[in-house]
């Protein structure tokens, strides 16, 4: 693994139906994030966590579950599907949350359709 | 409320120089980023301005200025591969960062 990698590529999904989105990185970083990205409008926050164990609300959280188990692994769970959640979701990480300056580094996406 | 503002489309020429100006309003004011994003890619870092000027990295250059709430990103010598969208990102109080909704670039030859 180099990066950031996330699972499934895309995935269409029924209404109603639990998804988890997968995403590790091998860059041992404190912080991670989720992001969704909807046309017209900029990258929006959905959860994110400055350390293994602790996980905080973003901008856009209804809806949307994580977990920090470990320092590599940050899960983005759907619990009931809903077609305004079609979106491309991206997972990113940075060496801490709480400094200036730090790049966020992105993983390639999942493309997420739910009919 | 909080706001990053930036134009939707923008067309240049190869070789050319194109500016891409954005402006934000925040809570609070940690840096800004500017970042590249191929079209069905993830974004890729450009650069990062905390302190008033331009910060110059290769053929790209980034200005801010913190007391307009302003910055730019200055692309020159235009190659095809340099069509993609550019978005600007403000890192708020709450060391979040918060996204304008980007700047698509189209190179013309």
């Amino acid at each position: 693994i180099a990066g950031i990698t996330q699972a499934p590529t895309s995935q269409i999904l029924a209404a109603g139906r639990r998804m988890t989105l997968r995403c590790t990185q091998d860059m041992r970083h404190n912080a991670m994030y989720w992001y969704r990205q909807d046309l017209g409008l900029g990258l929006r926050l959905i959860h994110y966590s400055n350390t293994a164990g602790t996980t905080g609300k973003g901008e856009v959280p209804d809806g949307y579950s994580v977990s920090r188990a470990n320092t590599d692994d940050f899960p983005l769970t759907l619990a009931s599907a809903v077609p305004s959640q079609t979106s491309v979701y991206f997972c990113a990480s940075s060496y801490d949350l709480d400094r200036g300056g730090n790049e966020q580094f992105f993983g390639p996406g999942t493309r997420l359709t739910v009919l | 409320g909080q706001n990053i503002d930036q134009p939707t489309e923008m067309t240049a020429t190869e070789g050319a120089i194109v500016q891409i100006n954005c402006t934000y309003q925040t809570s609070g004011f940690n840096g800004l980023f500017w970042y590249q994003q191929h079209a069905g890619e993830a974004p890729t870092f450009l650069s990062y301005n905390v302190l008033d000027g331009l910060e110059e990295k290769g053929r790209f250059s980034s200005f801010l200025s913190r007391s307009k709430g302003y910055s730019y990103l200055l692309l020159k010598e235009l190659q095809m591969k340099d069509s993609a969208s550019y978005l600007c990102a403000v890192m708020d109080s709450n060391y979040q960062l918060i996204w304008g909704a980007g700047t698509k670039l189209i190179i013309k030859p």
